[in-house]
């Protein structure tokens, strides 16, 4: 079974500059989950689709970030402009099901976003 | 908001020496989590727990959940290269279970030929 896709796996962009990031999660994972990890600390959540329904964006920066689920399988988070501060890892998981359930979140490797 | 803390930050041991990590929370735990992660990749999950006194193992390495569920540790025992990395633990977000894991800040573990 594959995992989490994700890309790119690394980024270089100048302040104010646009940046997407994709995700692929497992196939049949209805439930998906954006993170950002800053250096020395542990992931916070983003963003999380059950389908394609933004059921919790709460800790997203909606002035700049923004992100889609369209089809309830892959989805694409952006940063418009980026600021230096967005310099981070991007993780992208996903589960199988969504509240209710104790479920297991698997990881993709990650995007490392680096702003100049 | 529910808070994990983790300790210690950063453990150096000889290789086949065992060690210990242990996780805190300020709420009771309803799952808890532990993921491992090399430099530069994402997390890959190690367990899972959710009964009070619960322990699992997997391969070399132990996690339990204690009985009053606000702490959890993870053992490892004879130490090998190959478990250098960062370690880290997550829980659910509260009874209502809506899907949010909170991290604690990461153990960083170096393990010496």
């Amino acid at each position: 079974e594959a995992g989490v896709v994700q890309s790119p796996r690394y980024k270089i962009i100048e302040k104010k500059q646009p940046v997407a990031f994709w995700c692929n999660p497992i196939s049949g994972h209805n439930t998906l989950y954006w993170y950002l990890q800053n250096l020395g600390q542990g992931p916070e959540l983003l963003i999380r689709y059950e389908n394609e329904e933004a059921v919790d964006d709460s800790q997203l920066p909606k002035d700049r970030f923004s992100a889609e689920r369209l089809k309830g399988v892959d989805s694409t988070l952006k940063i418009q402009p980026a600021e230096l501060g967005d310099s981070a890892v991007y993780l992208c998981a996903s589960s199988r099901r969504g509240a209710g359930g104790t479920d297991t979140q698997y990881f993709g490797p990650g995007t490392r976003l680096t702003v100049l | 908001s529910q808070e994990l803390e983790q300790s210690p930050q950063s453990l150096i041991v000889q290789e086949g020496k065992n060690l210990t990590i242990n996780c805190t929370s300020s709420k009771t735990l309803y799952g808890l989590y532990w993921y491992k992660q090399k430099y530069g990749e994402g997390l890959i999950f190690l367990m899972m727990l959710q009964k009070g006194g619960e322990e699992k193992s997997h391969e070399k390495i132990t996690a339990k959940l204690d009985e009053k569920k606000q702490q959890s540790s993870l053992h490892i025992t004879a130490s090998q290269p190959s478990h250098a990395g960062i370690y880290l633990c997550g829980a659910g977000d509260g009874s209502s279970n809506t899907g949010k894991l909170i991290f604690g800040q990461g153990t960083t573990l170096q393990v010496k030929p």
